[in-house]
């Protein structure tokens, strides 16, 4: 099978922008979620989606917000960039989202804002 | 915000000797996993111990879980310069419907030297 797949790799904005990053789980898996990772933060849990449904969020503000598709994929935006958004943002992808299985991790797409 | 801390920060180590690296966590939880990290890309999963669990292992890898003291190591034993890498512990606390939301700890930067 293929692996969790993301796009784009690397993007760069400047502020008050918008951004849109995309997320592809492993066929059959009907769990995404997204994660930041900063230096000074370290990684953080954005939110979680399960079959179209968000099940879980963190503690971000309004301006992350995310869906999921019926085939799977996921979509994360963040509106009205700010500097402190640039960060590596990890999508991870599990069958069930039973919280006791493995999560698959995508590459990353990493955002930098000018 | 992140679960718990891991010490230590960065280590430092020749080829064959062994690495061990600890973990503390904060609340409850369910089960506790660790992940790998090489150069910023995306987390590989290492292995997952559950709450009941207090020991296991998989391959060089042997993971402890002591609830009463809400901590957690691994131990990569031969290590090799491939294990050069940051290594995250990540707990899931589904009683408060964490699911698969992962906490992460800070994470130990592993260095092996040839």
């Amino acid at each position: 099978k293929a692996g969790v797949t993301q796009t784009p790799r690397y993007l760069i904005k400047t502020r008050g922008q918008q951004v849109t990053l995309s997320c592809s789980p492993i066929s059959g898996h009907r769990s995404v979620s997204w994660y930041q990772q900063t230096p000074g933060q370290g990684l953080q849990f954005l939110f979680e989606y399960f079959s179209e449904t968000q099940r879980n969020k963190g503690n971000f503000p309004g301006r992350f917000s995310g869906r999921q598709f019926s085939n799977s994929r996921s979509e994360m935006n963040v509106s009205t960039l700010e500097l402190g958004d640039s960060a590596l943002y990890l999508c991870a992808s599990s069958a069930s989202g039973a919280g006791e299985e493995t999560q698959y991790f995508g590459p990353g797409t990493r955002l930098l804002v000018l | 915000s992140q679960q718990g801390e891991e010490d230590p920060q960065a280590l430092s180590i020749q080829e064959g000797e062994n690495a061990t690296m600890n973990c503390s966590y904060k609340t409850s939880i369910n089960n506790l996993q660790w992940y790998r990290q090489n150069s910023g890309r995306g987390l590989v999963h290492l292995i997952l111990i559950r709450s009941n669990e207090r020991e296991k292992h998989s391959g060089r890898l042997r993971v402890t879980l002591d609830t009463s003291k809400k901590s957690s190591s691994l131990l990569i034993t031969a290590s090799r310069a491939a294990d050069t890498a940051s290594y995250f512990c990540a707990t899931v606390n589904m009683f408060s419907g964490g699911y698969n939301k992962l906490i992460f700890g800070a994470g130990t930067r592993l260095a092996v030297h040839p």
